[in-house]
């Protein structure tokens, strides 16, 4: 079965990078995404990788694969204080658009 | 141009009683997912629907049921409340399951059961 996780919590000082961490565990993942949720808010859409790549930049979110681990991360370049939320990590398998979440990393971004 | 939208925000029932949480997706989109999180998880896939057709259902009993209308829009309803209900209800449309079609979420309904 699908299982995905993460570590709780992050804290980092504003302009500092952070680099968040997820480990999948089915292999037949075809896109993998990250998604923001600020307080009292739905999921925001930050980016995603499909499965065959092992690295996309977006401004300043790079994603990187590792699919022999089932390592995936996030890095978000000179953290803000509005980047403050917590990030989940999802995986879609092949069997419709399904998404499994992991358990969201709270970060805290100090000024 | 409009997002996902859902309604009611939030929501109050007692044990036993029945919810219906709505949903328009965003214009042009024809997929909407429904999933349940609990505070301080992430979501759990309750049930998608495309063209009007039941696509995929996570696990969940059958007190959970869903329907989508002509114009997208969709519906979940849950019968027999129970105190483990008590969650974030989030909606997420796509323009089809196919291919690489990001959901996107709406802010969801907050439902408390008493």
């Amino acid at each position: 079965g699908e299982d995905v996780e993460q570590s709780l919590f992050l804290s980092v000082r504003e302009g500092d990078s952070s680099v968040i961490n997820c480990t999948y565990t089915d292999s037949s993942s075809t896109y993998l995404y990250w998604y923001k949720q600020e307080p009292g808010a739905g999921l925001q859409l930050l980016t995603y990788i499909f499965s065959n790549m092992d690295m996309k930049q977006d401004q300043r979110l790079t994603v990187l694969l590792n699919k022999k681990d089932k390592h995936l991360s996030l890095r978000i370049a000179d953290t803000q204080t509005g980047d403050s939320a917590i990030y989940f990590c999802a995986e879609r398998i092949n069997a419709g658009n399904m998404l499994t979440f992991g358990g969201g990393t709270r970060l805290m971004v100090k000024p | 141009d409009a997002g996902v939208t859902q309604s009611p925000t939030h929501l109050i029932k007692t044990r036993g009683q029945h919810v219906t949480l709505r949903c328009s997706p965003i214009s042009g989109h024809k997929s909407v997912s429904w999933y349940q999180q609990v505070l301080g998880q992430g979501p759990q896939f309750i049930f998608q629907y495309y063209e009007k057709e039941e696509r995929g259902r996570g696990n969940f009993p059958d007190r959970f049921s869903a329907r989508q209308f002509p114009n997208y829009s969709s519906e979940l309803n849950v019968n027999a409340l129970l105190l483990g209900d008590s969650a974030l209800y989030l909606c997420a449309s796509s323009p089809s399951p196919y291919g690489n079609q990001p959901q996107h979420f709406g802010d969801g309904t907050r439902l408390s059961i008493l």
